[in-house]
């Protein structure tokens, strides 16, 4: 099956900037997202880029793909306590079939 | 934006009772809803997509029988946990898309299944 890997943890400081990867392992991803989720809760929609796009900027998030090296990163700038969350990046082949990372757990330290 | 509603948030059961949980399009029809298992620290592990008007696709090693989905509306999928036991306790949540060109997955809040 396809592999979506994350690091397990992270912790930045309140204010810096933090950088979240993904890498994956089939390359006919259409599209490739970021979720958000807090403790006891269920997974809420950051960002989404299309497979053919290098970068997306929304707000205080960006989103690389290096799709040659099947990359994909978010970056949080002015990182908040309230960001503390598990991330997770999902991918997408075709409509119907999804595949989630392992989950990054930030820790943002005030 | 699409919102997916999921209740009960969390449900406390005996062992041997059944148990269901609702899953809700809110503001699109969903023809597809898939559920997932959550372990502790853990990621997502599909158990199974809920097809409209048909049958589950169940992910290998989930019990069909122990896990009764049904789909019967656009809007609707539930999921029954029968004759609970204790190793059933997990989080569960569903998710829904817009059957729209590749529109992501929105999830419901989940649902605690605690086990007595």
């Amino acid at each position: 099956g396809e592999d979506v890997e994350q690091s397990l943890f992270l912790s930045v400081r309140e204010g810096d900037s933090s950088v979240i990867n993904c890498t994956y392992t089939d390359s006919s991803s259409t599209y490739l997202y970021w979720y958000k989720q807090e403790p006891g809760a269920g997974l809420q929609l950051l960002t989404y880029i299309f497979s053919n796009m290098d970068m997306k900027q929304d707000q205080r998030l960006t989103v690389l793909l290096n799709k040659k090296d099947k990359h994909l990163s978010l970056r949080i700038a002015d990182t908040q306590t309230g960001d503390s969350a598990i991330y997770f990046c999902a991918e997408s082949i075709t409509g119907n079939q999804f595949y989630f990372g392992t989950g990054t757990s930030l820790t943002v330290i005030p | 934006g699409a919102v997916v509603s999921q209740h009960p948030s969390w449900v406390i059961c005996k062992s041997g009772t059944s148990v269901k949980i609702e899953c809700r399009s809110l503001d699109f029809q969903a023809t597809t809803m898939f559920w997932y298992r959550q372990f502790p620290k853990q990621s997502l592990m599909l158990m199974a997509t809920s097809n409209e008007g048909s049958k589950a696709t169940y992910e290998q090693g989930v019990e069909k029988d122990k896990f009764l989905i049904n789909h019967a509306s656009l809007t609707l999928s539930t999921l029954t946990v029968t004759s609970a036991h204790p190793e059933d306790s997990s989080f569960y949540i569903c998710s829904a898309r817009e059957p729209v060109g590749n529109s992501p997955l929105h999830f419901g809040n989940g649902t605690r299944l605690t086990v007595t």
